[in-house]
């Protein structure tokens, strides 16, 4: 499979508890994108790595979020004291740039659960 | 900051009826994509267009870029069963796209 592959797929902690997801992108892939979708809502932007750095970093994104790319291939996202609100759909994509096309690919996604 | 909107928010059709979804930026856009999400599965990558004016067909699928290049539609002619999903357009940013609020569309046979 070389699409873009995410684990979990699934996650139930409690409110309070830290999580962490991975993502590993398509490997020839130098751009990752991770969002977050909630019911009914399109995709909202949380960050972007450029090979290993991190470029953008959503604003609506707190302290409690961190991200990682070392070396430029997989990511990491890691969600500390888990609030109900961090309840969503987590998603991962790639995309090779640049250039003319930069469509991304996206994950399955992780669904985060906090109760 | 940019935002993106779309509507209509939902659309039910019967099926071979036309279908369009409209997609407003706040500001202007280098290029936009279209992409298509199943129930309970992930955004796919449609089309991307990048020219003032652009139009694209793809089989019963036609997009368009405004001539501004602030405004997007997508329309399926003689909808399918198949086309049941809902569709975002994502506006390019600085190295993100944002993705508008996506049209819900349902297909009754």
């Amino acid at each position: 499979d070389t699409g873009v592959s995410q684990n979990p797929r699934h996650k139930i902690t409690k409110r309070g508890q830290n999580v962490t997801f991975r993502c590993d992108p398509i490997s020839e892939h130098n751009r990752l994108y991770w969002y977050r979708q909630t019911l009914g809502q399109g995709p909202e932007f949380l960050t972007y790595f450029q090979n290993e750095a991190q470029l953008e970093k959503s604003r609506l994104l707190s302290d409690r979020f961190s991200a990682e790319r070392p070396k430029g291939s997989f990511s990491t996202l890691e969600i500390q004291r888990t609030e109900q609100g961090d309840s969503a759909m987590y998603l991962c994509a790639s995309s090779q740039g640049p250039g003319r096309r930069t469509e991304a690919f996206f994950g399955q996604g992780t669904r985060l659960t906090v109760v | 900051g940019q935002q993106v909107m779309q509507i209509p928010q939902y659309q039910h059709v019967q099926e071979g009826e036309d279908f369009t979804t409209y997609c407003n930026s706040s500001t202007t856009l280098s290029n936009i994509q279209w992409y298509k999400q199943r129930p309970g599965g992930h955004p796919v990558f449609l089309i991307q267009l990048v020219k003032s004016g652009e139009v694209k067909k793809q089989k019963r699928l036609t997009f368009q870029f405004g001539e501004a290049k602030k405004n997007s539609s997508l329309h399926i002619t003689a909808t399918q069963t198949t086309d049941v999903g809902t569709y975002f357009c994502a506006g390019a940013g600085t190295y993100k796209y944002i993705f508008g609020t996506g049209t819900r569309l349902k297909v009754l046979a």
